[in-house]
């Protein structure tokens, strides 16, 4: 198994711009997140997504959007990146509530 | 809503010797507590949990951390540390029933450096 892959794993993006971010997991786990890590933060909830067509806020969800249209895949946008954006992003699934989470190696983004 | 405090946000400790990477967390409710550890440029990786029963925990590469309800704490330990130890612990808590509580609250995280 290739556990969950990211991709891109750096980005750079001007003002404005938009892209998505990639996630995908080959363990049919149900329960998918993204989180973002900024130095000394911890890492905060984007967005989760307990199945296929079903996806919720988590505590910083403003300027992103997700989908989640297959078991496996749970992409990012970013429609108007902004400085504040500059972050590292991992995605994360689990088989099910109260398990472990395993994450991705995490995107690298830089909003200039 | 739970949190999650690391008392320390860097932990230097020579090789060789113990370390203790203190967590402390607040909840109305009973919770699940996690010990995830991120190398550098890579992602988490779960070290241990504590789910129930024994309130002692072993984990992967010689940790342990011990649950206890009262201090509401989860500290976690190693009685000798590596070189390849040095990385960044984040603990983090889940509640461990109702709504949402597959959702884990992570804390600040604790950078350790071991020194040779």
């Amino acid at each position: 198994n290739a556990g969950v892959t990211q991709t891109p794993k750096f980005r750079i993006l001007k003002i404005g711009q938009s892209m998505t971010l990639q996630c995908t997991q080959d363990m049919n786990h149900n329960y998918m997140y993204w989180y973002r890590q900024d130095p000394g933060m911890g890492l905060k909830l984007i967005y989760y997504s307990v199945g296929a067509g079903i996806t919720d806020k988590g505590e910083v969800p403003n300027g992103y959007n997700v989908s989640r249209s297959t078991t496996e895949d749970f992409p990012l946008r970013l429609e108007l990146a902004a400085p504040s954006q500059t972050s590292v992003y991992f995605c994360a699934s689990s088989y099910r509530d109260r398990n472990e989470q395993f994450f991705g190696p995490g995107t690298r983004l830089t909003v200039l | 809503a739970q949190s999650v405090t690391q008392l320390d946000s860097q932990v230097p400790v020579f090789e060789e010797a113990p370390v203790e990477l203190r967590c402390n967390y607040s909840s109305s409710v009973s919770v699940y507590l996690f010990w995830y550890v991120q190398y550098p440029n890579q992602g988490l990786q779960l070290l241990l949990k504590y789910l129930s029963g024994s309130t002692l925990v072993k984990g992967i590469n010689g940790f342990e951390a011990e649950f206890n309800k009262s201090q509401t704490s989860f500290h976690l330990r190693k009685p000798s540390v590596h070189i390849s130890d040095t990385a960044e612990y984040f603990c983090a808590v889940s509640l461990d029933s109702g709504a949402g509580s597959y959702q884990l609250t992570f804390g600040k995280g604790t950078k350790l450096s071991v020194i040779p």
